[in-house]
């Protein structure tokens, strides 16, 4: 049982390059989410799922998409990075109401 | 929407003494109520949850206190050790523990010194 598993682990992009976070659980939880950490920010939410072919924006959701075909994973996309989107990404999945999390990937957008 | 603050952003304690954290919700739909603990360059790992239908929740040297009127629940840790440093978030989910949003406050930075 992995639990909850992201990919990469670290990534450097350039401005308005493109790139999609993996994420993966083999709980077979149906409520997935992706959240974003920025120093002194906390955790703040993105997209989340509800199940498969069933998404919704969380707080900030601008220049991130989302979609979830299997119950398993729930990739993240950004379409045309920017410098602001710099940050660690955690995805978790839900079970029993709390939320297990990845082990984030830290992206960097020069 | 739910909002969560937290208070305080630092906390540095003796090796021995208790900690305390304190976070207010708005929601008052809010019934879930987890902490999570984050070491540096790792995931946030759940230490300790409330429901809304309990006052106090107890786990070995952690204890989380819910005041629902208030609006406000707090995380103790005594007896704490170097080991306990680290970024503790509380979070609120609105809805219960099925599919609701959690909101999480901004942190606060634990320092246990020897």
């Amino acid at each position: 049982n992995a639990g909850v598993t992201q990919t990469p682990k670290f990534q450097v992009l350039k401005t308005g390059q493109s790139m999609t976070l993996q994420c993966a659980q083999d709980m077979n939880h149906e409520y997935m989410s992706w959240y974003r950490q920025d120093p002194g920010m906390g955790l703040r939410l993105i997209h989340y799922s509800v199940g498969a072919g069933i998404t919704d924006q969380g707080e900030v959701p601008n220049g991130y998409n989302v979609s979830r075909s299997t119950t398993e994973d729930f990739p993240l996309r950004l379409l045309s990075a920017a410098p602001s989107q710099t940050s660690v990404y955690f995805c978790a999945s839900m079970g029993g109401g709390a939320e297990f999390f990845g082990p984030g990937t830290r992206l960097t957008v020069l | 929407g739910e909002n969560v603050e937290q208070h305080p952003s630092t906390l540095s304690v003796q090796e021995g003494d208790s900690a305390v954290i304190k976070c207010t919700y708005s929601d008052s739909a809010s019934n879930y109520f987890p902490w999570y603990k984050q070491e540096l360059g790792k995931r946030p790992q759940l230490i300790i949850d409330i429901r809304s239908n309990v006052g106090e929740k107890k786990d070995q040297r952690i204890a989380v206190t819910l005041n629902k009127t208030a609006k406000h629940f707090s995380l103790h840790i005594t007896e704490t050790q170097p080991e306990d440093s680290a970024v503790y978030f509380c979070a609120a989910r609105v809805g219960g523990t099925s599919y609701g949003k959690l909101t999480f406050g901004q942190g606060t930075i634990l320092t246990v010194h020897p």
